[in-house]
C-alpha cells in the first residue's frame, strides 16, 4: 500500500503558484519522498526527490517538514501545461533494490 | 539524459494471441526496470520488478505465468502477456533507474494494450 495520502484534485490560476501537499506519517528514516507527475495517457514524469532538506531545481521545490512526516511541491508559477496529476511517492527499499508504490494523486488543474 | 522507451506505443490484438511490450534505456544502463499496468481513471500499479540477468520478481497477485519478464540486457526488458483476453486490455508502462548509484526511476511513455 502507498504510504502517502494527497488531496484527490486541486486548481490554481496561471500564472500563481501551486502548492501540492502530502502527507506520510509512516516515512521511516531513510526513505526518500519523490514526486511524479502524469499528463494524460503519457508516462509519469520525475519532478524532484528529498529525504530531509528542501530541495529546489528547475520544476519545482520541495519543502519537507522537520519531522519528515509532510511535505509540500511548489511550482512557483504555474502554466496551462502543468495540469496534470501529481503523485508523492515514498521511495521503499526491497532487498538491494527500491520500489515506488504509487497512491491516487493529486489531479491539478491549472485556469486560464 | 535518462530516456527510455517502449514500443510499440499502442496494439490491439485478438483474445488468445500473446504480445510482446519492449521497454529500453536509450542513453543509460539499467540493471533493475520495472513494470506497472494503469486501468482508466486509476493510478499506477507495479507488477513487477525485473534485474539484469536474473528471474523478475513479481508483485502479489499478479500472474507470473501470465505475464513473462526477460531482462536479458543493461538496456532492454520485455514484457509478454500471454493468452490476451479483453481484461488484459491497459496501459501498460515501464521505468528504469540507473546502474550505478541510481536514485530515480525514468519512466517510458506507456504502451496502450487493447484485446478484443
Amino acid at each position: 500500500d502507498a504510504k502517502t495520502t494527497q488531496p484527490t484534485s486541486m486548481d490554481c490560476a496561471e500564472g500563481r503558484a501551486a502548492n501540492l501537499p502530502c502527507n506520510h506519517s509512516t516515512i521511516s528514516g531513510n526513505e526518500y519522498v519523490y514526486w511524479y507527475r502524469q499528463i494524460h495517457s503519457q508516462g509519469p514524469q520525475y519532478i524532484i526527490h528529498g529525504l530531509k532538506n528542501n530541495e529546489t531545481n528547475e520544476m519545482a521545490s520541495l519543502i519537507i517538514t522537520e519531522d519528515r512526516k509532510s511535505s509540500t511541491l511548489i511550482l512557483p508559477h504555474a502554466t496551462l501545461r502543468d495540469t496534470a496529476v501529481y503523485y508523492c511517492i515514498v521511495r521503499v527499499a526491497v532487498d538491494s533494490s527500491y520500489k515506488l508504490i504509487f497512491g491516487s494523486g493529486t489531479r491539478l488543474l491549472v485556469r486560464p | 539524459g535518462a530516456v527510455v522507451s517502449q514500443h510499440p506505443s499502442w496494439v490491439i490484438c485478438k483474445s488468445g494471441t500473446s504480445v510482446k511490450i519492449e521497454c529500453r534505456s536509450l542513453d543509460f544502463q539499467a540493471t533493475t526496470m520495472f513494470w506497472y499496468r494503469q486501468f482508466p481513471k486509476q493510478s499506477l500499479m507495479l507488477m513487477a520488478t525485473s534485474n539484469e540477468g536474473s528471474k523478475a520478481t513479481y508483485e502479489q497477485g499478479v500472474e507470473k505465468d501470465k505475464f513473462l519478464i526477460n531482462h536479458a540486457s543493461l538496456t532492454l526488458s520485455t514484457l509478454t502477456v500471454t493468452s490476451a483476453h479483453p481484461e488484459d486490455s491497459s496501459f501498460y508502462i515501464c521505468s528504469a533507474g540507473l546502474a550505478v548509484g541510481w536514485d530515480t526511476q525514468y519512466f517510458g511513455p506507456g504502451t496502450r494494450l487493447t484485446v478484443l
